[in-house]
């Protein structure tokens, strides 16, 4: 059972245009949300994150929308660089922070054409 | 600053055999973590160290056990290997159980 489900396994942008990245979770208990980001050969860096309280989380060029209603949350890109060309993964936990029970979608690779 | 690093990068098992995957940080954190990564499914907790002297189950945990050792290092052991198991591990930290994972390269590893 996938609690956590990002639906698009990649998606192509061109230089300079906004990349969103979708995530949907089924567990209501969630409320604790981050996203990361992982490059070939390398483990997966902690990019941005958002708790329940909050709808909208920004930094920089990466901001995280949140609607609980709809258990969706989404990763907005801008403008898109071709060094954001990785793997994203979006994570979910039901302790605030995140802490021991971190659940993770299965990832989106993000392409960022020049 | 090497923040959390994971030997070997890659190893080759046969069915059977036993290794250990070691892991350290060099960021004081009380908190550890063993996952593995199967294409399609996302990164799975396998074991988890809230702090040095305690270890837990995460959602994938037979065939593997843990240790503690320091603070710095927590090690993964796999006593007879399966091809089940060939997958990426990675360890990852934090500072405490309600704060931000750091993660290190990963393992790759492969069982005949």
């Amino acid at each position: 059972d996938q609690q956590v489900k990002q639906n698009s396994p990649s998606l192509s942008v061109q230089e300079g245009r906004i990349s969103i990245l979708n995530c949907d979770y089924t567990n209501s208990m969630f409320d604790y949300f981050l996203w990361y980001k992982k490059y070939p050969a390398e483990g997966p860096t902690f990019l941005i994150s958002i708790s329940s309280i909050k709808d909208k989380n920004e930094d920089g060029r990466f901001t995280v929308f949140l609607n609980k209603s709809a258990k969706h949350l989404s990763l907005h890109i801008v403008p898109s660089q071709p060094g954001d060309s990785a793997v994203y993964f979006c994570a979910a936990s039901a302790v605030p922070g995140g802490g021991n029970k971190l659940t993770f979608g299965t990832g989106t690779q993000l392409k960022v054409e020049l | 600053n090497a923040g959390v690093t994971q030997t070997p990068k890659f190893q080759v098992l046969k069915t059977g055999q036993s290794m250990t995957l070691q892991c350290a940080q060099d960021m004081n954190h009380n908190s550890m973590y063993w996952y593995r990564q199967d294409p399609g499914m996302g990164l799975r907790l396998i074991y988890y160290s809230a702090s040095e002297g305690t270890t837990d189950k995460g959602e994938v945990p037979n065939g593997y056990n843990v240790s503690r050792l320091n603070k710095r290092e927590f090690s993964l052991r796999l006593e007879s290997a399966a091809p089940s198991q060939t997958s990426v591990y990675f360890c990852a930290s934090s500072a405490g159980l309600g704060e931000t994972q750091y993660f290190g390269p990963g393992t790759r590893l492969l069982v005949l």
